[in-house]
Formats: C-alpha cells, structure tokens, sequence
C-alpha cells in the first residue's frame, strides 16, 4: 500500500491567495483527520471525518478554513485567504475505523508558508 | 475534555543511556493510549500501544506501561542509540474511538 498520499509537499504563496491542500488516504480507511503542526502551538487537531461526514471541526481556526471530504478516497483543506500566520507543517491522517484500538497512519506532511 | 501532558524537551543524552520520557494523560472511561515518533521531515509513525490497564506495549527496545491509578504512560528504553534522536509524541483516543488527541512532543538528541 502506498500509505496516505499528501500534495503537495511544499506551497509557497503570498498572503491573501487562496491554498488547497490535498489527502488521499489508505484504500479501505474510513476514518481522516487533519492536523497542524508548529513550533510555538505544536500538534493541533483541526477536523476529523468518520465515513466522509465531518464528525469535530471544533479546531478549525476561523472561517477563511475549510475542509471538504466529497468521497473515501479524497479530501481537501482550503485556506482562502491566507495569511502569513497559517505558515506550518499540515498533516493528514487516517485510520481504518473508528475503532478505539485503531492506530493512525500519517502522510508526510505539506510544508506551507506564506509570504 | 481529553487531553495529554508530556516532560517538557529537549532532552539530550549520550548513546547507551537510559531513557523516560513522562507522560500523563486526562480522559473519561477507558481510552487506548499510543506513543508515537517523528523522525526529521517526516510525519508521526506509531511507537508502541496499549489498549487497557495494566497493559505494556513494546517496540524496538521501547516501552511503555499503562498506569490507570496514575493515568500515566512513560515511554522508556534501556540503551538509546544515535538512530533514536526523534521528537516524541503521546497520544490518547477515548472509549469510542472518537478524535485522536497528541501531547505537545518530546525532542530527544542522542549524542554519539
């Protein structure tokens, strides 16, 4: 298995322009999660999808964030407009269920920053 | 709500040294506890887990035993080698398997 699959690894903008992030995840999980990762605040959870439905969007900074999963196999987080402060690690995540014994598999990040 | 406390890093030590890395954790029920490792410019790989009291989970040398009276899950290893420098994570899902809750990370240089 090719493991989750995030594009792209790097994305350099300037403030204000809008920023898609991209997941594929394991064939056959059906649990996804997005986090951000920094120095100063470190790993932050910001939404996680059960069966493609969003299930906790409670760490989604604000409203220029969002987060799209239209089917298992593929799911967006769009930043529109960014801003210099959005600059971090951003990793996708999934699991194969919802599971309490069920282990998460990461991708290897996107290294985003804004100029 | 759920969450987890880990020793604050860096923490160095010279090679074939004993490692702990605290953790501490807050939930309600019986959650599953894992630790998880970050190598440089990559993303988190599971370590080791442990899905109810009293059980050790263990990996590469690495353990780690799950405290329900203390709600602990020390990461620990008896001879660390250089290859072990990473950033350490704990983390904790609750009784349902609902959300996926990390600890701020542990940085660990080891020096040859």
């Amino acid at each position: 298995d090719a493991g989750v699959i995030q594009s792209p690894r790097h994305e350099v903008t300037e403030m204000g322009q809008e920023v898609t992030l991209r997941c594929k995840p394991i064939s056959g999980h059906n649990s996804l999660f997005w986090y951000r990762q920094t120095m100063m605040r470190g790993l932050e959870l910001l939404i996680y999808f059960n069966n493609n439905v969003p299930i906790d969007d409670s760490g989604m900074p604000e409203d220029r964030f969002s987060a799209k999963m239209p089917n298992a196999s593929f799911s967006t987080l769009k930043i529109q407009p960014s801003e210099p402060r959005d600059s971090a690690v951003y990793f996708c995540a999934s699991r194969q269920s919802q599971g309490r014994n069920e282990k998460l598999f990461f991708g290897s990040g996107t290294q985003l920053s804004v100029l | 709500g759920n969450s987890v406390t880990q020793m604050e890093g860096p923490v160095t030590l010279s090679e074939e040294a004993f490692l702990t890395i605290n953790c501490t954790y807050t939930a309600t029920g019986y959650p599953s506890l894992f630790w998880y490792v970050q190598y440089p410019g990559e993303g988190l790989q599971l370590l080791l887990k442990a899905t109810k009291a009293d059980d050790k989970g263990s990996n590469k040398g690495f353990e780690a035993t799950y405290r329900k009276e203390t709600t602990s899950f020390h990461l620990e290893k008896g001879s660390v080698q250089v290859s072990d420098s990473a950033v350490y994570f704990c983390a904790l899902t609750d009784n349902y398997g609902q959300n996926f809750v990390f600890g701020p990370g542990t940085r660990l240089s080891v020096l040859p």
